[in-house]
């Protein structure tokens, strides 16, 4: 199956400041999403990105279908950007889920 | 419009007992999806289900069955649970026909621990 890596798995930050995570791909895909599971365990839909650009505030994300990468954007971090952020993949042509990476742990201290 | 929900959020079985999680959305998605999560990993597929009266097995399907019944509910069957099966559960949908897209949306996670 498709392997999804993301990097770095753990962060750790000053109120402020910008990152940028990164999330690798071994097949071509359909779907491409980003979350962020907030320390109540709830999954946030950020960006449904199978290719090029957004923006959505202090975030963004750039998916590079063709070299099989996307990165996620964090802007001025607040305390409240703290969680796990996952990248999960859906390979082109299939009919099943999602495939997650495990995540990075970002903690954003004040 | 509540997205997806589950029912119930937390439950305590005992090995050997039977239970059912009942996933519903109201945005009239045709894909809809069974995921468990396990303690610092990201979600696994166990059952997936592209349309009503459709189910197919995901990743680690074994020990679970599902049925989708009505296009709006995805239910999710543990036979008798084992403690392995201890794990949050979430359920997730999306619209997908063909040319639309493909975003799946998640419900807020069924926590199942197996004694």
């Amino acid at each position: 199956g498709i392997q999804v890596e993301q990097s770095p798995p753990d962060l750790i930050l000053q109120e402020g400041a910008n990152s940028t995570l990164r999330c690798n791909f071994s097949d071509s895909v359909n779907n491409l999403q980003w979350f962020h599971q907030n320390p109540w365990g709830q999954l946030i839909n950020l960006f449904y990105i199978p290719s090029g650009t957004k923006q959505n505030g202090r975030l963004s994300a750039t998916t590079v279908a063709t070299e099989r990468y996307s990165l996620l954007y964090i802007s001025s971090s607040q305390t409240t950007d703290s969680g796990v952020y996952f990248c999960a993949v859906r390979r082109g042509g299939g009919a099943d889920g999602l495939t997650f990476g495990k995540g990075t742990h970002l903690i954003i201290q004040p | 419009n509540a997205g997806v929900t589950q029912t119930p959020k937390f439950r305590v079985l005992k090995t050997g007992q039977s239970m059912t999680l009942l996933c519903a959305q109201d945005m009239n998605h045709e894909y809809m999806y069974w995921y468990r999560q396990d303690p610092g990993m990201g979600l696994r597929l166990i059952h997936y289900s592209v349309g009503e009266g459709t189910t197919a097995k995901g990743e680690v399907p074994d020990g679970y069955n599902v049925s989708r019944l009505k296009k709006q509910n995805f239910l999710l069957g543990l036979e008798s649970a084992a403690p392995s099966q201890t794990s949050v559960y979430f359920c997730a949908s999306a619209l997908t026909r063909t040319g639309s897209s493909y975003e799946q949306y998640f419900g807020p996670g069924t926590r199942l621990t197996v004694t």
